[in-house]
């Protein structure tokens, strides 16, 4: 039972322009979650995260939305660069502290140049 | 600051052998988590210690087991290999009630023959 969905396996996005990775969760019990981006031969590194009591968190380029009602969550980064080519990983857990993060299978993001 | 660093980055074994990886957590950090990525999957929650004492597992047998040192360093332990268990393990160190989030390490890439 995948509790947490990436329905898009990759993304191609044309450098200046808006990339947007979306994920899904169908447990209610996730009151936080976390974006993870990932490059080849390196660990997952945090990238933002969003508690369930608020519905867009921003940091510099990167902003995620969540929208409760419909489980859902977005990653917006604008503008987009080619060093953000990477794997992208959505991850729910319950409280803020760090337990068992349920992740999502990833999005592969492709920056052109 | 020192970062998560595993060993060894590369292993071949084969089924039926035992496994021990290693990981050194990042200063500061006082919780050892350690994930399983399977080719093309997110990484899967196999269990996290806190004070040298296992606070959650997820959804692994028991021949996966693990330790934390005193020094917060873990070893992960697989013991009668399938080839099931190829895979990539990180580990990520934390702070129990942090909400950044964990540091991962670059993982051990396993492969089983």
């Amino acid at each position: 039972d995948q509790q947490v969905k990436q329905n898009s396996p990759s993304l191609s996005v044309q450098e200046g322009r808006i990339s947007i990775l979306n994920c899904d969760y169908t447990n209610s019990m996730f009151d936080y979650f976390l974006w993870y981006k990932k490059y080849p031969a390196e660990g997952p590194t945090f990238l933002i995260s969003i508690s369930s009591i608020k519905d867009k968190n921003e940091d510099g380029r990167f902003t995620v939305f969540l929208n409760k009602s419909a489980k859902h969550l977005s990653l917006h980064i604008v503008p987009s660069q080619p060093g953000d080519s990477a794997v992208y990983f959505c991850a729910a857990t319950r409280g803020e502290g760090t337990y068992k993060y349920i992740f999502g299978t990833g999005t592969r993001l492709k920056v052109l140049a | 600051e020192t970062g998560v660093t595993q060993s060894p980055t590369h292993l071949i074994k084969t089924r039926g052998q035992q496994v021990t990886l290693r990981c050194s957590s990042q200063s500061g950090h006082n919780t050892v988590s350690w994930y399983q990525q399977a080719l093309g999957q997110g990484p899967q929650f196999i269990f996290q210690y806190y004070r040298e004492e296992e606070n959650g597992r997820g959804n692994f047998p028991p021949r996966f087991s693990g330790l934390q040192f005193p020094n917060y360093s873990s070893e992960l332990n697989v013991n009668a290999l399938e080839l099931d268990d190829s895979a990539l393990y990180l580990c990520a160190s934390s702070n129990l009630q942090g909400a950044d989030g964990y540091t991962f390490g670059s993982g051990t890439r396993l492969t089983v023959v």
